[in-house]
């Protein structure tokens, strides 16, 4: 069965702190994304891996940093979190055939005060 | 901008009854099209992919694609309240390193 996790359901950090989110796969998929959703704006890219150690920016990557350093993990961070960065944070990971299909985690809802 | 487009709702429908769910989306040579269920506070689940034109059916799934009229639809047979949630169209455009395109999504009602 398709498997993604992330490290915390509910996160509750200050404004200024480092903060790291990790995501888990254990589909052996080459593909892995961070999105953050907020009511109506609906989901949003924020980075993307293609391959271990590779990035990409996605839509909004301002404020964000990610790191892969194995196929199965990979982490996203806030290098001085915000209280506009409160939101829920979402991992997917596919494969890279032609199909798409993403696999989501249960997401971690990011309080900053 | 690729673009993928979905009726906000709130889609009201009465227990048993067919609830209908459309989107459209804007690339011409999109290859791959999907739809995700996501309940309120819970991540999106896969629930129905599609690939060519026509029909695919899944349980009381229907999915429908039409890409001359850049179209996908879901279709609920039977609704279920349990199937009140907001449902995600999303759409793989060709090239994409795998990169979805989301609409915002439809919150569907079902009513006892």
């Amino acid at each position: 069965d398709v498997k993604v996790t992330q490290s915390s359901r509910y996160l509750v950090k200050r404004t200024g702190e480092k903060v790291f989110l990790e995501c888990v796969q254990d589909m052996d998929h080459e593909n892995m994304f961070w999105y953050r959703q907020d009511p109506g704006l609906g989901l949003r890219l924020i980075y993307f891996s293609y391959d271990v150690k590779m990035k990409e920016k996605g839509d909004i990557p301002e404020g964000y940093s990610v790191s892969r350093e194995k196929k199965e993990r990979f982490s996203l961070i806030l290098e001085s979190a915000s209280t506009n960065q409160t939101s829920m944070y979402l991992c997917a990971s596919s494969t890279d055939d032609i199909s798409g299909e993403q696999y989501f985690g249960p997401g971690t809802r990011l309080t900053v005060t | 901008q690729k673009e993928v487009e979905q009726n906000s709702g709130p889609l009201s429908v009465p227990e048993g009854a067919i609830a209908s769910l459309n989107c459209t989306y804007s690339d011409r040579v999109s290859q791959s099209f999907f739809w995700y269920r996501q309940y309120s506070g819970k991540s999106p689940e896969l629930i129905m992919s599609i690939y060519s034109n026509g029909d695919k059916e899944d349980g009381r799934f229907t999915a429908q694609l039409n890409k001359a009229s850049q179209y996908v639809s879901l279709l609920i047979r039977d609704s279920q309240p349990s199937d009140s949630a907001t449902y995600l169209c999303a759409v793989n455009p060709g090239g994409s390193q795998g990169n979805l395109i989301f609409g915002k999504g439809t919150k569907l009602s079902v009513k006892p």
